[in-house]
């Protein structure tokens, strides 16, 4: 089936600092992509949908200007966390569905990024 | 937007015993039901989908039923083994490539051997 590599799988950054999260899909093209946060014994929780070539669509309450999406390519978006905080620590999970705009497509989830903000 | 319940939240079972989760959903133009496992540190994979043109479908020891009149469905698992321990999501979305999913709050299946 298909796959979605997300890197980096665990990240350590100091307070104020940025961090880049990347997303690929590598064997079909993804022209949406979508972010996920997932807290400890919590649930997933969308926090934006990555648009190829547009402006990504974020959730209510997730910081646009905190959480930057870019989404370049068919294959590729990244998730920048901006001046990092402790409690952004978190599990991020990036996810794509095949064949987007057509039906009966699955949703394929990366292997996900432990951001530890210290 | 599309709300997705899901019960219960922990699950013990004896290793043979069967495990059943329930979720229900809140719009009805949802028509994609999958179910995700997650072990710790790792992003969700998918065991099982059902689509709103199927009641039922079964692959091996896994097998999830929809009912579309009473928005739910729900995930059996048969002859549990140690390996199924894990945290189970269900979801659902339009059968759509731009639409994500909506995920249930998670059920935490231990199977003691």
């Amino acid at each position: 089936g298909a796959v979605v590599s997300q890197h980096p799988s665990r990240v350590i950054c100091k307070s104020g600092t940025s961090v880049k999260i990347e997303c690929r899909s590598l064997d079909f093209q993804a022209t949406t992509m979508f972010w996920y946060r997932q807290f400890p014994k919590q649930s997933l929780m969308l926090m934006a949908t990555s648009n190829e070539g547009s402006k990504a669509t974020y959730e209510q309450g997730v910081e646009k200007d905190k959480f930057l999406i870019n989404h370049a390519s068919l294959t590729l978006s990244t998730l920048t966390v901006t001046s990092a905080h402790p409690e952004d620590s978190s599990f991020y999970i990036c996810s794509a569905r095949d064949r987007p705009g057509q039906l009966n497509t699955e949703a394929f989830f990366g292997q996900g990024t432990r951001l530890t903000v210290v | 937007g599309e709300n997705v319940e899901q019960h219960p939240s922990t699950l013990s079972v004896q290793e043979g015993d069967s495990a059943v989760i329930k979720c229900t959903y809140s719009d009805s133009a949802s028509n994609y039901f999958p179910w995700y496992k997650q072990e710790l540190g790792k992003g969700p994979q998918l065991i099982i989908d059902i689509r709103s043109n199927v009641g039922e479908k079964k692959d091996q020891r896994i097998a999830v039923t929809l009912n579309k009149t009473a928005k739910h469905f729900s995930l059996h698992i048969t002859e549990t083994q140690p390996e199924d321990s894990a945290v189970y999501f269900c979801a659902a979305s339009i059968n759509s490539g731009n639409t994500p999913l909506v995920f249930g709050k998670g059920t935490r299946l231990s199977v003691i051997a």
